[in-house]
């Protein structure tokens, strides 16, 4: 079995702040991904990554950026955070479109 | 691109009667997985079913679902609710194609059984 971890599990942050959410997997999974999940829509998919050093964009990728740099770790950095922003963040890995593993998320609010 | 349509956003049960949420999709590729996925309260998001062969029943944990690719639908059915059961559900589907390897989820449907 492996397990999937996201720090900070809570993240208050403040308008205009550059944020930064972490993802560590010991799956040894090529593909990772970050969804946010907002209340009545579901997940939406921000960036994914198919190998180590590599990115592709989601549906909602604009305002955010992401990095690869290692297989077992994915970031992705709010770059502006928005006002009253609230919703979960969610990091998941899989072998090449099959079942996804998904971490615990991560919390955020701007005040 | 792909899509996935989850018609209903809640549903709203009386403990004991069937369970049925409904998963329609639109892809260009015929190698189309789907996945229903459940996610509780406090947890994180795990997956339930998963198939990939048409008109084949799959089961796990009381549900069940069967794809059917001449209506590409993958309706999520249980016979008799829980009230452990209540959960938030997606729908989700990969393609698969190399190189391709988003999985599209739905708006997900929100399952809430009561006594």
């Amino acid at each position: 079995g492996g397990i999937i971890t996201q720090t900070p599990k809570f993240l208050i942050g403040q308008e205009g702040q550059k944020l930064t959410l972490k993802c560590q997997q010991n799956f040894n999974h090529d593909t990772m991904y970050w969804y946010r999940q907002d209340s009545g829509k579901g997940l939406r998919l921000i960036y994914y990554s198919i190998t180590e050093n590599d990115l592709q964009k989601g549906d909602l990728s604009e305002g955010y950026d992401a990095s690869r740099e290692k297989k077992s770790s994915f970031s992705l950095t709010v770059t502006s955070a928005q006002k009253n922003e609230m919703a979960v963040f969610l990091c998941a890995s899989s072998i090449r479109g099959e079942e996804q593993y998904f971490g615990p998320g991560t919390r955020l609010t701007v005040l | 691109g792909d899509s996935v349509t989850q018609k209903e956003g809640l549903v709203t049960l009386t403990e004991g009667l069937p369970v049925m949420l409904n998963c329609t999709y639109q892809t260009i590729y015929s190698n189309a997985f789907l996945f229903w996925y459940v996610h509780y309260l406090n947890e994180s998001p795990r997956l339930l079913l998963k198939s990939s062969t048409d008109n084949k029943r799959t089961e796990h944990q009381g549900f069940h679902a069967t794809l059917h690719k001449s209506s590409s639908s993958f309706h999520l059915q249980k016979s008799s609710a829980q009230l452990s059961d209540s959960a938030l559900y997606y729908c989700a589907l990969s393609d698969k194609y190399y190189g391709n390897e988003k999985i599209t989820f739905g708006a997900g449907t929100k399952l809430t059984i009561k006594p």
